[in-house]
């Protein structure tokens, strides 16, 4: 089946560093990949839409500048989180459809900043 | 705005048990449902897709129902195992391209 590798699985940094979290589609090709954030007894929520090869789509309230995304080719996806802060602290998982209807997810990364 | 809501939120039962867990939202406009299983520090894996037109799915012990009518979803898991163990989530694509969670059920079957 459809494998999304995500990593690192956690990560804890100072505040004020950058972390890049990557995203691979591993026996398919994902034009599009989501990145999704939880926080703690909260639901996941979509932070933005990657697409390969142009811009990522941010949904409101989720700062393009301070979570950079590229996508530069049709299996890797990456998710930086710049100049991170304590509240930027969370869970933070991304996904791509194969080619059904199916939503595959990565395992997901543990964000702790200090 | 769609929401989700899972009722209930944690549930503990001892092992055999049948269960149900509930969805409901509040958009009936949807293209279909998915049932997640998060297990602690890993991601999610899907269970069972119900497409809009489609009633209910069934995977082994698992099996998901859709009312779109009333907005609700139900997951029944038989003869609960501990390995069953985890954070269920309810998810649904709407009118948008990325799929709607609700906050989950964290279940627990205890041996």
């Amino acid at each position: 089946g459809a494998v999304v590798s995500q990593h690192p699985s956690w990560v804890i940094c100072k505040s004020g560093t950058s972390v890049k979290i990557e995203c691979r589609s591993l026996d398919f090709q994902a034009t599009t990949m989501f990145w999704y954030r939880q926080f703690p007894k909260q639901s996941l929520m979509l932070m933005a839409t990657s697409n390969e090869g142009s811009k990522a789509t941010y949904e409101q309230g989720v700062e393009k500048d301070k979570f950079l995304i590229n996508h530069a080719s049709l299996t890797l996806s990456t998710l930086t989180v710049t100049s991170a802060h304590p509240e930027d602290s969370s869970f933070y998982i991304c996904s791509a459809y194969d080619r059904g209807e199916k939503l595959f997810f990565g395992s997901g990364t543990q964000l702790s900043v200090l | 705005k769609q929401e989700v809501t899972q009722i209930p939120a944690a549930l503990s039962v001892p092992e055999g048990e049948n269960l149900v867990l509930n969805c409901s939202f509040t958009d009936s406009a949807i293209y279909n449902l998915q049932w997640f299983r998060q297990d602690p520090g890993k991601g999610l894996t899907s269970l069972l897709l119900i497409q809009s037109s489609q009633r209910e799915q069934t995977s082994g012990r698992l099996n998901a129902s859709l009312d779109k009518s009333s907005g609700r979803s139900t997951l029944y898991i038989a003869a609960s195992q501990p390995g069953d163990s985890a954070t269920y989530l309810c998810a649904l694509l709407d009118s948008g391209y990325a799929l709607n969670f609700g906050k989950g059920t964290s279940l627990l079957v205890t041996p």
